[in-house]
């Protein structure tokens, strides 16, 4: 089973300002990584696919790059409606497995 | 639009059985491969189990496999999720989410519902 960390836990940011997160896998899963959204008390939002491609109506402020085990999720300025914690997970090797999350909170 | 629907999440004593729903609408939902997925408070999303389309093929997380069952009724356009021999680490919010794969399970969720919870405790 393929391990998903992500750092930091905890990324304290300023509205307008850049949010950039990270996930790791602990081994190669090419390109086959999702970010999710989740708000407090919400269900997960599918955010990115293929690691880089947004999903339908995610706004063109968030962004995600990276291929093999490293990989990066950029809100370019932070909103309001973005703090949230947001999950990666891998499609690559079966099963599917998640990281731990990022909670993005307003410094 | 696509909705999903959770129900079922109860208080039930360590041992003890549940059966979860999730209603589907606003797709055609023999077309989809359906998955559950599980939260535990303050933790981050694991999952739990898969179905295929017509409900053939199904496939199990090492924790839950041989106490859970995974079930799909296309006449009710309804997924199930049948929890026996409960233990204390399966309480959770449970969700259900649609594969986004078109016809095939890319094992990557396009759609989820709000979830319904699930508490283990004597």
């Amino acid at each position: 089973e393929i391990l998903m960390t992500q750092s930091p836990a905890t990324l304290s940011v300023s509205p307008g300002e850049r949010a950039t997160l990270s996930c790791r896998a602990s081994q190669s899963v090419s390109s086959n990584l999702a970010w999710y959204q989740q708000k407090p008390g919400q269900a997960p939002r599918l955010l990115i696919y293929g690691a880089s491609t947004r999903a339908s109506g995610v706004p063109a402020r968030f962004s995600g790059s990276g291929s093999g085990t490293e990989f990066t999720l950029t809100i370019s300025s932070v909103q309001s409606e973005d703090f949230a914690v947001y999950h990666c997970q891998q499609n690559n090797n079966w099963p599917p497995t998640f990281g731990p999350g990022t909670k993005v909170e307003i410094k | 639009e696509v909705q999903l629907v959770e129900s079922g999440g109860d208080l039930v004593q360590p041992g003890g059985s549940l059966r979860l729903s999730c209603a589907a609408s606003g797709f055609t939902f023999s077309s989809y491969w359906m998955h559950w997925v599980r939260q535990a408070p303050g933790k981050g999303l694991v999952w739990v189990s898969r179905i295929d389309r017509d409900g053939t093929s199904t496939s199990y997380a090492d924790s839950v496999k041989g106490r859970f069952t995974i079930s799909r009724d296309h006449a009710k356009n309804t997924l199930y999720l049948q929890m026996n021999s409960l233990r204390g680490e399966d309480a959770a919010i449970y969700y259900c989410a649609r594969d986004a794969g078109d016809l095939i399970s890319i094992n990557r969720f396009d759609s989820w519902g709000q979830g319904t919870l699930v508490t283990v405790s004597s």
